[in-house]
């Protein structure tokens, strides 16, 4: 079936590092993605991996995926105030359909 | 440059009623993809289209239907509007080709009374 699973909520100390965690179900997935969703706005775009990589960085945000136990991860380092927001974990299905998480609310303690 | 571009931002109707919702592509995407996102989930996938051509359908009902224009802008519309309809409608656009990252627009919220 399809189902991309993630933790709902997930609060850290301002400066520390963030980490989300996802499980998809699908092992034909080409493409793993993270999005962004500030209140009253739209999914931003944060960072993709495709499936035949194991890691990728991009500034503060490191991406791993573990494909044997389709398990995905999002590592932001430093979190500011400005991190906080609902972060969508998602994958790329066959005939071009994306299947979302539920999304999990990171809230930053000052 | 102009992201993907969505129309009206809010709307209220009451059940039965019919709604159209639009979207622009950014430019240059050939491809345009409609999502649904009640609150407190993530979106849903309701539809993509390629061309001008439906390229994929997710799991809904008839009521629901879309078109793509020669200008690659899209129509979403949804009949006699249920109260479960209440969503945040999202459009995407895409390039088209096999990496689908997808660009959407900040969605037309849509409440059904």
């Amino acid at each position: 079936g399809e189902d991309v699973e993630q933790s709902l909520f997930l609060s850290v100390r301002e400066g520390d590092s963030s980490v989300i965690n996802c499980t998809y179900t699908d092992s034909s997935s080409t493409y793993l993605y993270w999005y962004k969703q500030e209140p009253g706005a739209g999914l931003q775009l944060l960072t993709y991996i495709f499936s035949n990589m194991d890691m990728k960085q991009d500034q503060r945000l490191t991406v791993l995926l573990n494909k044997k136990d389709k398990h995905l991860s999002l590592r932001i380092a430093d979190t500011q105030t400005g991190d906080s927001a609902i972060y969508f974990c998602a994958e790329a299905m066959l005939a071009s359909k994306i299947i979302f998480g539920s999304g999990t609310r990171l809230s930053i303690r000052p | 440059d102009a992201g993907v571009t969505q129309s009206p931002t809010h709307l209220i109707k009451t059940r039965g009623q019919h709604v159209t919702l639009r979207c622009s592509p950014i430019s240059g995407h050939k491809s345009v993809s409609w999502y649904q996102q009640v609150l407190g989930q993530g979106p849903q996938f309701i539809f993509q289209y390629y061309e001008k051509e439906e390229r994929g359908r997710g799991n809904f009902p008839d009521r629901f239907s879309a078109r793509q224009f020669p200008n690659y802008s899209s129509e979403l519309n949804v009949n006699a509007l249920l109260l479960g309809d209440s969503a945040l409608y999202l459009c995407a656009s895409s390039g088209g080709g096999t990496n689908e990252k997808l660009f959407f627009g900040s969605g037309t919220q849509l409440s059904v009374l």
